[in-house]
């Protein structure tokens, strides 16, 4: 049974408009939350992070928000740009996992011109 | 700039033989994982290690075995390759995680991943 579910397999997205890509989870032990960003042939790359004491993290386009009453999280990409295109995974940790991370299935986004 | 390098971008191998996937870090990491990608399961561990000469499993260990003799590298090895370890294997470093007094944990770097085949 997945703890980390992102039930949306893919989104399309018209360029300059907003992007929200959701992720859920199940374990209420996790305190830390990460997002990475896959190209094709690539290997995913870090893009912004958010701890349990916090609601909201925001770094230039991307803001991240997390509702831990309803363990669910989301990653607003404003504007939208067509190099945004990529998979989306959503990762999440928590003291008694060490230093792992448990990954989403991941979102593939397309940013359309 | 941290790199995370894998031996192979692409391999092809026969059902049952012995596969080694490398993987070297430059950044002096004492943290080291293997995962594989699969459509629609996104990344899943198969063993990690902490230190040199240490290693742990992972969520799906079954079918790999590890090594870690220098820091530096972290090799993932296929004692006898099945079909369905065909996949997208990826290499992952990170410094420790801060104390548990701490409210965040460091990332990990990724490698450019390795496409295995198994025939």
């Amino acid at each position: 049974d997945q703890q980390v579910k992102q039930n949306s397999p893919s989104l399309s997205v018209q360029e300059g408009r907003i992007s929200i890509l959701n992720c859920d989870y199940t374990n209420s032990m996790f305190d830390y939350f990460l997002w990475y960003k896959k190209y094709p042939a690539e290997g995913p790359t870090f893009l912004i992070s958010i701890s349990s004491i916090k609601d909201k993290n925001e770094d230039g386009r991307f803001t991240v928000f997390l509702n831990k009453s309803a363990k669910h999280l989301s990653l607003h990409i404003v504007p939208s740009q067509p190099g945004d295109s990529a998979v989306y995974f959503c990762a999440a940790s928590a003291r008694n996992y060490g230093q792992n991370f448990v990954f989403g299935p991941g979102t593939r986004l397309s940013v359309l011109p | 700039d941290v790199k995370v390098t894998q031996s192979s971008r692409y391999l092809v191998k026969r059902t049952g033989e012995k596969v080694f996937l490398e993987c070297v870090q430059d950044m002096d990491h004492e943290n080291m994982f293997w995962y594989r990608q699969d459509p629609g399961l996104g990344l899943r561990l198969i063993y990690f290690s902490y230190d040199v000469k240490m290693k742990e499993k992972g969520d799906i260990p079954e079918g790999y075995s590890v090594s870690r003799e220098k820091k530096e590298r972290f090799s993932l090895i296929l004692e006898s390759a099945s079909t369905n370890q065909t996949s997208m294997y990826l290499c992952a470093s990170s410094l420790p995680s801060p104390g548990t007094s701490s409210t965040s944990y460091n990332e990990q770097f990724f490698g450019p991943g390795t496409r295995l085949t198994v025939l």
